[in-house]
């Protein structure tokens, strides 16, 4: 089942913060983020496993919430260079396919 | 190579032929995923080869479709009939299981499929 993300898009000037939502309707086992630039291939962010973890990734964190089968990213303080399309993907088991999301796409403006 | 390698980076072919998409995991990576990317979509899941296990192929559109991965390792894409509606960026991913969770999966830079 594929999530679903939320917003599809959002601008941002320098220095402000936005936060990204994933949801499934199923039992999540894992919850990857993804960000793509343009015409370049998706890189890793960060994982979460089912137990309510937050990770980190220089200004960017993300959540996982069990009890409601939802992920969120939170960008604090963007900067240019967080402009991109993000992707969540999630797992039902650690034997099952990643699903991805629509997409989120950031920009930010000086 | 370090990385997930894809080949060709571009095809363009004629509506009605084959053609085949080629796809190197990184070595030692159980877990290998064709998606596809049409121009501003998200990533449309194909097909998921997971150690010797039977390919998750629901993801296939069509039987035009196909995939094989030789010996746990290389995976190519087979598209039959080739249709304008299968112009998409067809993008590859590998990961391997540690402690029994998946760790990230890295892609490949994708083959741009154009057909016309």
């Amino acid at each position: 089942q594929q999530p679903v993300q939320s917003p599809q898009a959002v601008i941002l000037r320098e220095g402000e913060d936005a936060v990204i939502n994933c949801s499934s309707s199923k039992a999540l086992y894992s919850v990857h983020w993804y960000r793509q630039k343009h015409g370049e291939a998706p890189v890793f962010l960060m994982i979460l496993l089912k137990g309510g973890e937050q990770k980190g990734h220089e200004k960017i964190s993300a959540s996982f919430n069990e009890k409601k089968q939802q992920s969120s990213l939170y960008l604090t303080a963007s900067q240019l260079s967080y402009s991109g399309t993000y992707f969540c993907g999630t797992a039902l088991s650690n034997d099952y396919k990643l699903s991805f999301g629509a997409g989120t796409t950031v920009t930010v403006r000086a | 190579g370090a990385g997930v390698s894809q080949s060709p980076s571009n095809k363009v072919t004629e509506k009605g032929k084959d053609v085949e998409l080629r796809c190197d995991p990184i070595s030692g990576h159980t877990a290998l995923y064709w998606y596809r990317q049409s121009l501003g979509q998200g990533l449309e899941f194909l097909i998921y080869f997971q150690g010797n296990s039977a390919p998750d192929k629901s993801g296939l559109p069509s039987d035009r479709f196909s995939a094989e991965r030789t010996g746990g390792s290389v995976s190519t894409l087979t598209i039959q009939r080739t249709q304008q509606e299968d112009s998409a960026v067809y993008l590859c991913a590998s990961s391997f299981k540690k402690q029994g969770a998946h760790t990230e999966a890295f892609f490949g830079q994708g083959t741009r499929l154009t057909v016309v």
